[in-house]
């Protein structure tokens, strides 16, 4: 079965550094999703990659999928206190199929 | 956009009673449904998936008779939690798929639901 390692497992940076979380995938994925979640709450829809090498940017928030479709990362620009909270990376290996989660990366942004 | 209702948000309920979670598609026809749950501090787990009509698909571990769930229809799945026991307080979360363009990036989430039981 697929399996989702993401990493750091938690981050904490200062206000305005970048930072960077990757997700690897044991399997060619079908689709590679990026949410954030506060814990306890529903998950907010990032952004979702789908072509081998693609890069998508929304604010200060850009993510990539590697040529292989098996690596993404999500990367902050100039973090802000907003931008706290639990990244996780999602992939399903067909359309229509359940989405695997990684374990989720917790990120605070002290000020 | 696609939106997906969840309810209730939270619930307490006593050891041994049973809690109905559900879930709506506002506005899009939901072909399949997907039920999660989480640990604290820890990622979603895939509990069941359900297709419209179909008997549900529960993942290895997960006792279908203690987690029953029912997709009657294309815009309603409901995940009953039976004989409710402390382990199984959880935040539960469901996520739809529709027919294609129906749902931004494919998949929309409920926004969970915090089960307690005591």
């Amino acid at each position: 079965s697929q399996e989702l390692e993401q990493s750091p497992q938690s981050l904490i940076v200062q206000e305005g550094k970048n930072l960077t979380i990757n997700c690897t995938s044991s399997k060619t994925l079908y689709g590679l999703y990026w949410y954030k979640q506060k814990y306890g709450e529903g998950l907010i829809f990032l952004m979702m990659l789908q072509k081998g090498g693609e890069e998508k940017s929304h604010e200060k928030i850009t993510a990539k999928l590697d040529e292989k479709k098996q690596q993404s990362s999500l990367h902050i620009t100039a973090s802000q206190p907003s931008h706290a909270g639990i990244y996780l990376c999602g992939a399903d290996n067909q359309a229509g199929t359940a989405l695997i989660f990684g374990k989720g990366t917790t990120l605070s942004v002290s000020s | 956009g696609a939106v997906v209702s969840q309810h209730p948000s939270w619930v307490i309920c006593k050891s041994g009673t049973s809690v109905k979670i559900e879930c709506r598609s506002l506005d899009f026809q939901a072909t399949t449904m997907f039920w999660y749950r989480q640990f604290p501090k820890q990622s979603l787990m895939l509990m069941a998936t359900s297709n419209e009509g179909s008997k549900a698909t529960y993942e290895q571990g997960v006792e279908k008779d203690k987690f029953l769930i029912n997709h009657a229809s294309l815009t309603l799945s409901t995940l009953t939690v039976t004989s409710a026991h402390p382990e199984d307080s959880s935040f539960y979360i469901c996520s739809a798929i529709g027919l294609s363009g129906d749902t931004k990036g494919g998949y929309t989430f409920g926004s969970g639901t915090r089960l307690t039981v005591v």
